[in-house]
């Protein structure tokens, strides 16, 4: 099983400051890794996927790179509406399918 | 535009069954794989099980495996997870998901709403 690890499990940052996330996955996934956001109460809702490609309708101030085993999705500029929980998944090597435990972006 | 819509949540007691259902729209249906995930309360979210498009083969976690049973219905667009054997560590919101193929070697692309599962006595 490939075990996806992210951090910071909370990330505190101000309106309009940039934030870097980070995902480590226990082997290579190559590109095959996903972004998704999770607001409370909401289903997850794809952002990135093969690890730098938005998904339609995600706004430009997001983007992820990495390949291998480590990848970073970064938000530019970071919006009221951006303040949510944040998973990694990878898709290269299942079953199982696995996510990493998520980290929390909130306001400084 | 691509809707997912689960139903089938419930209380129910440990050993118990229950099968979701998820029906969809606004795509070929059958063109694509699709998967349960669950996120229990207060957690990350956990792949569960998925289903192949044409040919409807299918996965499993270990735990899983025998207990929980994936199925569709291609001419109803409707996704389905039979549950037997529940534990309380199955209590979750679980979620239909479409993959952005019809091998399931893909990305997650659209989500449903959820439906909460609640295992209990």
């Amino acid at each position: 099983e490939i075990v996806m690890t992210q951090s910071p499990v909370t990330l505190s940052v101000s309106p309009g400051g940039r934030a870097a996330l980070s995902c480590r996955a226990s082997q290579s996934v190559g590109s095959n890794l996903a972004w998704y956001q999770q607001k409370p109460g909401q289903a997850p809702r794809l952002l990135i996927y093969g690890a730098s490609t938005r998904a339609t309708g995600v706004p430009a101030r997001f983007s992820g790179s990495g390949s291998g085993a480590e990848f970073t999705l970064t938000i530019s500029s970071l919006q009221s509406e951006d303040f949510a929980v944040y998973y990694c998944q990878q898709y290269d090597i299942w079953p199982p399918l696995t996510f990493g435990g998520g980290t929390k972006v909130e306001i400084k | 535009e691509v809707h997912l819509l689960e139903s089938g949540g419930d209380l129910v007691q440990p050993g118990g069954s229950l099968r979701l259902s998820c029906a969809a729209s606004g795509f070929t249906f059958s063109n694509y794989a699709m998967s349960w995930v669950r996120q229990s309360p207060g957690k990350g979210l956990e792949w569960v099980s998925s289903i192949t498009g044409i040919g409807g083969r299918t996965f499993f976690t270990d735990s899983e495996k025998g207990r929980f049973t994936i199925s569709r219905d291609n001419s109803k667009n409707t996704l389905y997870l039979q549950m037997n054997r529940l534990r309380a560590d199955d209590t979750a919101v679980y979620y239909c998901a479409k993959y952005s193929d019809s091998s399931g070697h893909s990305n997650f692309d659209s989500w449903g709403q959820g439906t909460l599962v609640t295992v209990s006595s």
